[in-house]
């Protein structure tokens, strides 16, 4: 059981450049998360999905994109990166009772855009 | 806007003592509220979490305390173990109308000394 898979670990982009940022889970979990984690902050809620075919914004969805259109994928799409997306990305889902209950998280993907 | 606030942003215990995180929150309408462990290099894991209805919750070396009165979380770890170094995070699900985010606090560094 691998949990909450991120793909990069790590990757420097240009400003202008896009890039998607993969995140797949396999415990059958509804609901999907985008979080960033800029230093000493705490995490940003970007973008969730409560199931496939269904997203919405969190709290710092602008220059971001999502797609939710299977249970286990839920990536992030950053179009025309700037210096302000440089943070460490964590995904998570959860199965609980409720949205944001115990979430599971994936071990993040650390983004500098130079 | 509301957030949640860490009393304090460092904190040293000695092995086999126990550690208090601090908390404070100032949403009245929050229901929910979870801590979460972060190590170096890693996603947030969860440790404990509490409804609005409870003042005590029990797991594993750990106990979260809710003081509705004074809106106030705290943390216990029982007989503090050098893998217990991390930051704690908490975090609260203020259900409120500007979206279903949860709060993060800025985190708390646990560091224990043998």
């Amino acid at each position: 059981n691998a949990g909450v898979t991120q793909t990069p670990k790590f990757r420097i982009l240009k400003i202008g450049q896009s890039m998607t940022l993969q995140c797949t889970q396999d415990m059958n979990h509804n609901y999907m998360y985008w979080y960033r984690q800029d230093p000493g902050m705490g995490l940003k809620l970007i973008y969730y999905s409560v199931g496939a075919g269904i997203t919405d914004k969190g709290e710092v969805p602008n220059g971001y994109n999502v797609s939710r259109s299977t249970t286990e994928d839920f990536p992030l799409r950053l179009e025309l990166a700037a210096p302000s997306q440089t943070s460490v990305y964590f995904c998570a889902s959860s199965i609980a009772r409720g949205l944001n209950e115990k979430l599971f998280f994936g071990s993040g993907t650390q983004l500098s855009v130079l | 806007g509301e957030s949640v606030g860490l009393h304090l942003p460092t904190l040293s215990v000695q092995e086999g003592d126990n550690s208090i995180i601090n908390c404070a929150y100032s949403n009245s309408a929050s229901d929910y509220f979870i801590w979460y462990k972060q190590e170096s290099g890693k996603g947030p894991q969860f440790i404990i979490d509490i409804r609005s209805n409870m003042d005590k919750r029990q797991g594993q070396r750990v106990t979260v305390l809710l003081n509705k009165t004074v809106k106030h979380l705290s943390l216990q770890i029982a007989a503090t173990q050098p893998g217990d170094s991390a930051v704690y995070f908490c975090a609260e699900n203020p259900f409120s109308n500007s979206g279903y985010a949860l709060n993060f606090g800025k985190g708390t560094s646990l560091l224990v000394t043998p």
